[in-house]
């Protein structure tokens, strides 16, 4: 699978808007772009995933460049419960292995 | 609907000891997974069932840890004897084969302290 990059940490005001960004150079045309978040304690917990299209569900949105090179999970309004570590993760599609990453992680301040 | 469930959650054992995690996936997930985190590395891919058989075990770190799911139901990861480099955070995850849409159902996680 591809190697993803992302910012180690960053900071983010309750109720604004948290953007997160992920380098994934190498991504081939048959692999998803996968983001998964782990808040302290709990499991890795699925927020959403994309092959070219842009998405939306109900806890995020997620953008990818049209070369699929890159993309950036939007958190529309954060909230404290939103602090915890966010990985981006590139899959090839009925492959069950994850590779999790170094992840980023997103403190939101009131 | 029930969660994926693991017990215990929090086990403190002696080096060369025995330790067995139990997990129960999602009711109807056939896939199974066992991750874990060791302190201040990644979360790693230990092994993936289909149902009762293994489908990759090209994760598990060596042969003191045994991997079961007997009946397809729940799974056990037993690691026998314990060194101290095994002490972590163990996930176990489930998802439907019928729908793959990639979404694993991670329970809360075992801690394991080697002492």
């Amino acid at each position: 699978d591809a190697k993803t990059t992302q910012p180690p940490s960053m900071d983010c005001a309750e109720g604004r808007a948290a953007n997160l960004p992920c380098n994934h150079s190498t991504i081939s045309g048959n692999e998803y772009v996968y983001w998964y978040r782990q808040i302290h304690s709990q499991g890795p917990q699925y927020i959403i995933h994309g092959l070219k299209n842009n998405e939306t569900n109900e806890m995020a949105s997620l953008i990818i460049t049209e070369d699929r090179k890159s993309s950036t999970l939007i958190l529309p309004h954060a909230t404290l419960r939103d602090t915890a570590v966010y990985y981006c993760i590139v899959r090839v599609a009925m492959r069950y292995k994850l590779s999790f990453g170094a992840g980023t992680t997103v403190t939101v301040r009131a | 609907e029930a969660g994926v469930t693991q017990f215990p959650s929090h086990s403190v054992i002696e080096k060369g000891q025995t330790v067995t995690l139990r997990c129960d996936p999602i009711s109807g997930h056939d896939n199974l997974y066992w991750y874990r985190r060791v302190m201040g590395k990644e979360i790693k891919f230990l092994l993936h069932f289909v149902k009762e058989s293994k489908q990759d075990e090209s994760g598990m770190p060596n042969n003191r840890f045994l991997a079961e799911r007997t009946g397809g139901t729940y799974s056990t990861l037993k690691v026998q004897p314990a060194e101290l480099e095994d002490s972590g955070v163990y996930f176990c995850a489930s998802s439907q084969i019928a729908r793959d849409t990639g979404e694993l159902f991670f329970g809360e996680g075992s801690r394991l302290t080697v002492l």
